[in-house]
């Protein structure tokens, strides 16, 4: 089955960029996202990219994809207090059709 | 007020008792689904509900069962809670026509 893999933690100064990575098995995924939750929130959706392509900036993030190594991340330029919080990476392989695959997270923190 | 309410917010309950835990919607999406939030592991998917008259079981839904009461309800429960279900539950939804998934601010479950 589909397996979507993160790093558990990542310890970050604030003002310096964050990188968060992803690895998935699923060749056929269609569509790849990054969700943002915050404590004692549900999940919220950062930003997503289509699998034909390979970059996505928007504001402060970027979102890279290497598909051929089944690799994703996502950057966050200037990383503030406020980007504290647990990303998800999360996989779909029909659009409009799917079940959505999360990673385990990654908690980001930010070093004053 | 919220697109996707989930109730209870939190439930503390005893091994062998039954509990459901609800989840409305005023999205007017028409899949519905039920994840599970363990530390460490991510989001998995617990049942799925692309319309009113289908129902399909994630990677984890033993011991769990769904009811798609209306377009805008589906319902979790435990028929029989053990300790190990204790986590936090996620319904979400979404849409054919779009790519975000939707998520409740979840519900805290304790099986003790």
């Amino acid at each position: 089955g589909e397996d979507v893999e993160q790093s558990l933690f990542l310890s970050v100064r604030e003002g310096d960029s964050s990188v968060i990575n992803c690895t998935y098995t699923d060749s056929s995924s269609t569509y790849l996202y990054w969700y943002k939750q915050e404590p004692g929130a549900g999940l919220q959706l950062l930003t997503y990219i289509f699998s034909n392509m390979d970059m996505k900036q928007d504001q402060r993030l970027t979102v890279l994809l290497n598909k051929k190594d089944k690799h994703l991340s996502l950057r966050i330029a200037d990383t503030q207090t406020g980007d504290s919080a647990i990303y998800f990476c999360a996989e779909g392989n029909n659009f409009g059709n799917e079940k959505l695959t999360f990673g385990t997270g990654t908690r980001l923190t930010i070093i004053p | 007020d919220a697109d996707v309410t989930q109730t209870p917010r939190n439930r503390i309950t005893k091994t062998g008792k039954r509990i459901m835990l609800e989840c409305s919607q005023t999205k007017g999406h028409d899949r519905m689904y039920w994840y599970r939030q363990d530390p460490g592991l991510g989001l998995r998917l617990i049942y799925y509900s692309f319309d009113v008259k289908d129902i399909n079981k994630g990677e984890i839904s033993d011991g769990y069962s769904v009811s798609r009461q209306a377009q805008a309800k589906f319902s979790l429960s435990l028929e029989s809670a053990i300790p190990n279900q204790t986590a936090l539950y996620f319904c979400a939804t979404s849409d054919r026509r779009v790519t975000e998934a939707f998520f409740g601010q979840g519900t805290r479950l304790t099986v003790v």
